[in-house]
Order: structure tokens, then sequence, then C-alpha cells
């Protein structure tokens, strides 16, 4: 059964500084997903990575992936309040005709002034 | 063009009650999944419709169901509810088939069960 675990499940940062969000998965995928939803809000899609060593980068954010390690991470560069969010990394399990995503738990942001 | 819509934003009900919400998604979408975003535990996947037929089931008794319409649009039902029910429910539309590029979630429906 696939598992995907994030950590921290909680982070508190000052505006300004670098930190990473942490995604684990447990069984072979050939796709990740990352999401970030605000408060009441449904989840707005940010990254879909495809292959080892994909990185993709927007803004402040940047993501990666390796399969190897069954790893993904969330780089957050310079945070400012607006990313203040819970960000969620989902995988899709390469099994043909299953089609669902398995999420992890999320990463409460909270960027402070 | 509009996103996935849910309807409705918050409903209410007693235990034992029925809930029916229902979801429309991106035109030109094939897909739709539902999802359970309850207090504390992520989102659980639910259901997922293609074409008219529920092609794929998440770890839920059968008093959750649903289908999809001609038109796409799709409606989950939940018989019996329990108070473990409350959740925001998430839709999520894809237009690839077998290639989930990529889900455009809904807003959600809050459902409480009192």
């Amino acid at each position: 059964e696939l598992k995907v675990e994030q950590n921290p499940l909680f982070l508190s940062m000052q505006e300004g500084k670098n930190y990473t969000i942490y995604c684990n998965y447990s069984t072979t995928s050939d796709r990740l997903y990352w999401y970030r939803q605000d408060p009441g809000k449904s989840l707005e899609s940010l990254f879909v990575l495809l292959s080892n060593g994909a990185v993709k980068q927007e803004g402040r954010l940047m993501a990666s992936l390796d399969t190897k390690a069954r790893l993904s991470t969330l780089h957050i560069t310079a945070a400012v309040h607006d990313l203040s969010a819970t960000y969620f990394c989902a995988v899709g399990p390469i099994i043909q005709g299953a089609q669902k995503l398995v999420f992890g738990q999320g990463t409460r942001l909270t960027i402070n002034p | 063009e509009a996103g996935v819509t849910q309807s409705p934003t918050h409903l209410i009900k007693t235990r034992g009650q029925q809930a029916t919400l229902r979801c429309s998604p991106i035109s030109g979408h094939t897909s739709v999944y539902w999802y359970q975003q309850a207090l504390g535990l992520g989102l659980q996947f639910l259901l997922w419709y293609d074409e008219g037929e529920e092609r794929n089931r998440g770890n839920f008794p059968p008093r959750f169901s649903g289908r999809q319409f001609p038109n796409y649009s799709s409606e989950l039902n939940v018989n019996a509810l329990e108070l473990e029910d409350s959740a925001l429910y998430l839709c999520a539309s894809s237009g690839n088939r077998g290639a989930v590029e990529k889900l455009f979630f809904g807003s959600g429906t809050q459902l409480s069960v009192l």
C-alpha cells in the first residue's frame, strides 16, 4: 500500500528565511504533485514532477524529485507572508487503471513578519 | 472558463440522515474524483468516475456512493450519516483519462453531521 509522509507537519518561520518541506513515499511511483491550500479554500496545483531529477521552480518555490530515494522536496527561498498556507504532496501509483492520488498529511506553513 | 464547481458550500445534517453533494467538472473533462478531507486526517481518496462509470474506489464503506451523469457532472451520496463523516468533501476533475496529469479541485462542500 502506498503511503506518503510529509515533514514537518507544522512550520513557523520568519520572512526572509529559507526552508524545506520533505515528502517521502513508500513505493515506486511515476508522478508526484505539490498542492497549496489556503484556509477554507480549495487546492491549487503548484508542480507536477514526472521523472527522477526533475526540478521545477516558480517564484520563491522550488520542487525536486528523487525517485531512487522516494523523496521530493519543496524549498522556500526568502519566505514572504503570502506563502502562508498548507502544502500537500501527492503521489500517483504506477498501477495501470488505478487512478488515484495518495496525499501526504500536509504541512501547515506560517510565515511571520 | 469556469473551474470545478461544487454545491452546496455547506451542509448540515443529523446522524442517520442522507447527504447529497454535487460537482460539475471543468468543461471538457470526463473524469471526476471525490476526496474526503477530515480534520487532522489529510485527503482521503473516495471515488473516481470516468465516462459515466465508477473506475476506482477508496477504503470507504458502501454507504458512500455516487454516480456520474451524461454531462460528466457527479453526485456523491452518503447514507446513514455518522458523526465522523463531518469533513470537507472535495471534487476534482481531469481531462486525461489514464494519465492524471493534473487534477483541478473545486472549493469543496463542508459537511457537518450533528
